[in-house]
């Protein structure tokens, strides 16, 4: 079984460019969730969906930032502009189960974003 | 707003010997704590897990000690192994209804052969 694929791997961009990065959670998980780490601090919550459906969105800075997930399959995070300050790992996740503590969180590889 | 410390940033011991990881968290409500792994390249990958209602939780050489009182928790490594190499994050999902895991800011141990 395929786990949770995102891409691209690394990005690198300058400051006022757009970048869209995609995640394809297992096939079957209804809860998708976005993080960020920026080097040396910790994994922080984006957003979190459960199937095509925002659940929460309250850790995405700024409306720059524009998550979606159509149809409740794949979702794409797109930064526009983009800031020095947007530079991290941005990790996708997903779950079968929300709400019990057995919901185990199953990471891709991230996507690292360099903003120059 | 909740967070989570986690202690120390890095780590280092030689083989064979043990490595303690500590975290702690602030919001009374969390009842679900993980340990994720990450290595080089990849993604966190969850090694193991303790709910609140337990105090201790072992699984091979790898055990999750919580003290709910102190909001404390902490992972212990024995015997450690070069492939023991990683990042590692703690972290605590509130309770029934949560969704949300609030991540430590990662150890990153090293094992010295």
């Amino acid at each position: 079984e395929a786990g949770v694929t995102q891409f691209p791997s690394h990005s690198v961009i300058e400051k006022g460019q757009t970048v869209t990065l995609r995640c394809d959670p297992i096939s079957g998980h209804d809860n998708l969730y976005w993080y960020r780490r920026v080097m040396g601090k910790e994994i922080k919550f984006l957003l979190h969906f459960v199937k095509e459906s925002k659940q929460d969105e309250s850790g995405m800075p700024n409306n720059r930032f524009l998550a979606e997930r159509t149809g409740g399959t794949y979702s794409t995070l797109k930064v526009q502009p983009a800031e020095l300050e947007d530079s991290g790992v941005y990790f996708c996740a997903s779950s079968q189960v929300a709400y019990s503590n057995t919901g185990e969180l199953f990471f891709g590889e991230g996507s690292r974003l360099t903003v120059l | 707003g909740e967070n989570v410390e986690q202690h120390p940033s890095t780590l280092s011991v030689q083989e064979g010997d043990s490595a303690v990881i500590k975290c702690t968290y602030s919001d009374s409500a969390s009842n679900y704590f993980p340990w994720y792994k990450q290595e080089l390249g990849k993604g966190p990958q969850l090694i193991i897990d303790i709910r609140s209602n337990v105090g201790e939780k072992k699984d091979q050489r790898i055990a999750v000690t919580l003290n709910k009182t102190a909001k404390h928790f902490s992972l212990h490594i024995t015997e450690t192994q070069p492939e023991d190499s990683a990042v590692y994050f703690c972290a605590a999902r509130g309770g029934e209804g949560t969704y949300k895991y609030i991540f430590g800011t990662g150890t990153r141990l090293k094992v010295l052969a």
